[in-house]
Parts: structure tokens; C-alpha cells; sequence
């Protein structure tokens, strides 16, 4: 069964470092996902992209985060001055399509994460 | 605000226990709801899903769940579990008016003792 995967699995960085988040979603998913789970906490939505361009994103998702999809295969996160409370389990998901009457009912399909560490 | 509540942080139970789950949602109008499990060093993965049609619906490993709209809930059930059914198990709900993000409930830890 096709995957998608992240890496690195698990990150360390200094506060005040940029960091990227890397994930290679399924090769025929259209909508691409982040979302991370604090320790303790419940997973948050970060942000949806679909069509090269982001299409709704939360309130966590401020000026310090970017999404990319640099070619056909990889979607990044980057955030660009890491904060200690940036640490967090990041996951990155992907899904077929998204249907407006259904109100996204097509399954989203989530790599193993990446544990990120601010020290 | 809308959310996603699971009422159950552990649950401990020995083999060939019955398992129920319960989750409740605070969304109004039209709402699809996920199960997912999360084994130990794994991903995230679809258990069940249910969009519109029988509110019971059976998913995989034996697992089903049952919408119930007038009490807001999509509790999971398992009859009788297994050891392998040790995992961290997520309720979560998509809404037609909040886009097509998934809001999670806070999951259940499950241990079968063998």
C-alpha cells in the first residue's frame, strides 16, 4: 500500500534556527496536509495546500511557517525561527480529493511524523 | 467552539474483552467521521469512516462504529480484542462549513494485557 513518508524522524535544533519538515506524499493525492501533536496534547491542524497554494490554514500557521511543494514529489514545512514551543510531533498527510457538497470526506493518509526538538 | 471529545484517556482490559470508545462531536449540520489507530512506532491509519448512509459501520480488524446523530457520537467498538489491539486510538470529525481539515478528539490509549 502506498505510504507517505517523512524525514527526517526525528529533528534537534537550537531556538531561533529555521528548520524544514520533508514528506513525500502519495504520487496521485491532490491535497496535502500538517498537522502536530504537542506532547500531552491533541493533534492540530496546521494548514491544507492543494493546487500549489495554500487553502486554509489555523491560527497556529502564523508569519514563522511556510509551505512548499519545490517539484512533483515533496511538500515542506518550514519554520523560520524555531520557538521552544515549537516542539512537537509534525505529521504531514495527503488525500485524493475533497468534495465541497461532502465537506472533505476523503480520507487523509498520514506518515509516521517527525519529532521536532527546540532546545 | 466546536470540538472533538473522547471521554476515555486509558482504557486497560485483557484479551477477549469487549471494547467500546465513546466520542462526541459538537458540530451542527453535516459532519464525516474518522477513526484512526495509532500502533506504537506507527502511523497514523484509517480505521473506520463514515460519510452518510447505515449510521453502523465496520471498519478493519474487527472494529465498527456506530453514528448516532441525535447524541452527536460515533463510538468505536470491538467485541472481543487481542493483544495486537494495543494502540492509541483518535476520533475525528470533518465539517462541511470548517473546510476540509480533520479536528481531532485528545485519543485513548489502549492496553490488552494477554
Amino acid at each position: 500500500e502506498p505510504e507517505v513518508t517523512q524525514t527526517p524522524s526525528h529533528q534537534v535544533t537550537q531556538m531561533g534556527q529555521e528548520v524544514i519538515l520533508r514528506c513525500v506524499p502519495i504520487s496521485n493525492h491532490l491535497y496535502f496536509y500538517w498537522y502536530r501533536q504537542i506532547l500531552g496534547q491533541k493533534v492540530e491542524f496546521l494548514v491544507s495546500f492543494y493546487n500549489n497554494e495554500i487553502s486554509e490554514k489555523s491560527e497556529i500557521f502564523d508569519d514563522q511557517f511556510s509551505v512548499e511543494r519545490p517539484d512533483g514529489s515533496n511538500f515542506t514545512l518550514k519554520i523560520r525561527s524555531t520557538k521552544l514551543e515549537d516542539s512537537a510531533m509534525y505529521f504531514c498527510a495527503s488525500s485524493t480529493s475533497w468534495e465541497v457538497q461532502g465537506g472533505g470526506n476523503q480520507p487523509q493518509h498520514f506518515g509516521d511524523g517527525t519529532r521536532l526538538s527546540i532546545l | 467552539a466546536q470540538s472533538v471529545s473522547q471521554h476515555n484517556h486509558h482504557v486497560i482490559l485483557s484479551e477477549a474483552a469487549s471494547l467500546e470508545l465513546g466520542c462526541n462531536y459538537s458540530y451542527g449540520g453535516t459532519v464525516n467521521l474518522f477513526w484512526y489507530v495509532q500502533y506504537p512506532g506507527q502511523h497514523l491509519q484509517l480505521l473506520l469512516k463514515y460519510f452518510s448512509g447505515d449510521p453502523l459501520v465496520k471498519g478493519i480488524k474487527g472494529f465498527e462504529a456506530e453514528f448516532i446523530k441525535s447524541k452527536f457520537s460515533f463510538n468505536l467498538r470491538k467485541p472481543s480484542v487481542q493483544w495486537s489491539d494495543t494502540a492509541e486510538y483518535f476520533c475525528a470529525v470533518t465539517h462541511k462549513a470548517a473546510g476540509n481539515k480533520l479536528t481531532f478528539g485528545g485519543g485513548t490509549r489502549v492496553l490488552v494485557k494477554p
